[in-house]
Formats: C-alpha cells, sequence, structure tokens
C-alpha cells in the first residue's frame, strides 16, 4: 500500500533551517509528481511547491520563493525540503503528496515550530 | 492568484439528511477543481478531482458539481463519520489554492 512518511520537523528558531523529508513506499516513486503542502495551527491548507517526477519541473508558493529548495532522489524514493531563513509565519504541519493537481495520497505530517 | 472562497463557513445538519457545501473561484477554473475531508489530527483525504469525478474508494453519497467559478458538494445522506471540515482546491492555474474550508457539524 501506499505509504508516505515525513520526517525532520522540529523547533527552530527564526532565521534558521530545516530539511525535511519524505519516504515513499508502496508505488514507483519516479513516475509521480511530489507536493508540499502545509497547514498552520487551527488554519486551512497553504499549497508550498511540487516537483515533477524528474525533477525537472519545480514550483513554489511566493511565501517561499528563494527560501526553500525542493528536490527528490528517485533512487532513494525520497522527496525533500530544504528551508532556509525560517519565519514565525512558517509554524505549520507540512504534509508531503502523492501527485501535483489533486493530490490522493498524502503523509500524516511533520510539524514545524518557529519561535525564539 | 485564484482566491478560492467557500460557504457556509460551518454547516449543520442532522445524521442522514443532506449536505450541500459551495465553493466559488475569483476567475474561471474550468472543471480543475478538488474536494477534500479532513478529520481533526488526520491529513486530508482527497474526495472528488475533475469537479465530479470520485476518488477511489470515496462512497457514492458524495457527488460534486459545477465548473467555471461555482461549484458544489453534496453529502446525500449524512453519516456519523462525514462531520469534518471540507476544503475546495483549483488546479487551473499555479498557484494552486484551497478555500478557508467549511465545517460539517452535527445539528
Amino acid at each position: 500500500q501506499v505509504q508516505l512518511v515525513e520526517s525532520g520537523g522540529g523547533l527552530v528558531k527564526p532565521g534558521g533551517s530545516l530539511r525535511l523529508s519524505c519516504a515513499a513506499s508502496g508505488f514507483t516513486f519516479s513516475d509521480y509528481y511530489m507536493s508540499w503542502i502545509r497547514q498552520a495551527p487551527g488554519k486551512g491548507l497553504e499549497w508550498v511547491s511540487y516537483i515533477s517526477s524528474s525533477g525537472s519541473t519545480i514550483y513554489y508558493a511566493d511565501s517561499v520563493k528563494g527560501r526553500f529548495t525542493i528536490s527528490r532522489d528517485n533512487a532513494k524514493n525520497s522527496l525533500y525540503l530544504q528551508m532556509n531563513s525560517l519565519r514565525a509565519e512558517d509554524t505549520a504541519v507540512y504534509y508531503c503528496a502523492r501527485g501535483a493537481a489533486s493530490p490522493n495520497y498524502w503523509g500524516q505530517g511533520t510539524l514545524v515550530t518557529v519561535s525564539s | 492568484e485564484i482566491v478560492m472562497t467557500q460557504s457556509p463557513a460551518t454547516l449543520s445538519v442532522s445524521p442522514g439528511e443532506r449536505a450541500t457545501l459551495s465553493c466559488r473561484a475569483s476567475q474561471s477554473v474550468s472543471s480543475n477543481l478538488a474536494w477534500y475531508q479532513q478529520k481533526p489530527g488526520q491529513a486530508p483525504r482527497l474526495l472528488i478531482y475533475g469537479a465530479s469525478t470520485r476518488a477511489t474508494g470515496i462512497p457514492a453519497r458524495f457527488s460534486g458539481s459545477g465548473s467555471g467559478t461555482e461549484f458544489t458538494l453534496t453529502i446525500s445522506s449524512l453519516q456519523s463519520e462525514d462531520f469534518a471540515v471540507y476544503y475546495c482546491q483549483q488546479y487551473n492555474n499555479w498557484l494552486y489554492s484551497f478555500g478557508q474550508g467549511t465545517k460539517l457539524e452535527i445539528k
């Protein structure tokens, strides 16, 4: 069965960095676009970024452009999100999701808290 | 950026009754519209894509309709497990965007 397991979240100070990972299993990872979507505590959903199956096409939300970098390693069935220059407003649960347009599988999320 | 607006913010319905949730886009998104269900502490679950196509494993009591800027999610006979928050989402243009959600609560 399809599984997406995020890791790497935690508490970080403003201006700090974190790298999120998403381990995928149960499907041919290299065939699928992948996305990162976040949800601030008690708030709605916000698309952060997506990456094509080969990694050649990438989109970012304006709110993270220039600070976050999405990448993937198809040999390791893994998706990544490098987050730099973190701000308080980046505090959220970050979900890894399979697909770009309307993801049909989501991980359980990893919480990122940006606070001094 | 396309703004998605959902109404109402909260909908109170009795089990067994029909629920109708609305979603409006600030500009046409054609049929590039999805609906998700989210329960507390869980990831969102895809219900509908292409405005009206049920995702795999989604019960037939869930149906979607609309195109352009006006969309509706209908749950024909509410079950206890259907009380949750529902989000619409457009994928016609990047930046893909979600509505603010409709909380469906037990009346």
